[in-house]
């Protein structure tokens, strides 16, 4: 079974400095990773996804995360923080053929003026 | 394309009664599922289902019914409610199970069992 593990459930930025999310997972075959953002009272909406045709994956508003197998990670990273970015992301794995997916506990990003 | 639907966006129960959460998508995707989100905890996986007429167990079933008679329609019945379903629930669907496929989620139900 495969499983994520987000590293700080809250992380604080100012705006306009980088933005670093972490995430871990365990699978013991080739992963699909996904980043996804949860702005307040709405759903889950994708970020980007790793499907390994490039281990530097970029999503939408400004964001990318790179994949790393020898350290089993895929962190999510934005270079310049805006107070819009405020929001719970969340990483998630899956595998190839039937496979549910399994989502970490989420890390909430806190912008500052 | 309206997406994915849920009904209500509120509710409020008492303990011990039932009542259904409502999710429909427009895309012909095949793959449904229902999360409950709960702080601290992630996304947690319900039930979900592959197609019309088959379901399955996810991570935290009890206290959750489920059916799939239409593509279109997955709804979420709560037998007797109990305060520990306080929630947030989500519904989404996808293509295909798992793999690449993005899952399309919506808006949530937030639940509240007094």
């Amino acid at each position: 079974a495969q499983s994520v593990t987000q590293l700080g459930s809250h992380v604080s930025v100012s705006e306009g400095a980088l933005v670093l999310l972490r995430c871990n997972y365990s699978s013991s075959v080739p992963p699909y990773l996904f980043w996804y953002v949860q702005y307040p009272n709405q759903g889950l909406q994708l970020l980007l996804k790793y499907t390994s045709a490039a281990t530097l994956v970029k999503g939408i508003n400004g964001f990318e995360a790179e994949f790393k197998k020898s350290e089993t990670s895929f962190h999510l990273t934005k270079p310049s923080a805006h107070m819009s970015d405020a929001a719970e992301y969340f990483c998630a794995v899956s595998v190839t053929g039937y496979s549910t997916l399994t989502f970490g506990k989420g890390t909430m990003l806190l912008v500052s003026p | 394309n309206a997406g994915v639907t849920q009904t209500p966006k509120f509710q409020v129960l008492k303990t011990g009664q039932s009542m259904t959460l409502q999710c429909a998508q427009d895309m012909n995707h095949e793959y449904m599922s229902w999360y409950r989100q709960d702080p601290g905890m992630g996304l947690r996986l319900i039930h979900y289902s592959v197609g019309a007429g088959i379901t399955d167990q996810g991570e935290v079933p009890n206290g959750y019914n489920v059916s799939r008679s239409t593509t279109e329609d997955f709804p979420l019945r709560l037998l007797s409610a109990a305060p520990s379903q306080t929630s947030v629930y989500f519904c989404a669907s996808s293509p295909e199970a798992g793999g690449i496929n993005e899952q399309f989620f919506g808006p949530g139900t937030r639940l509240t069992v007094l």
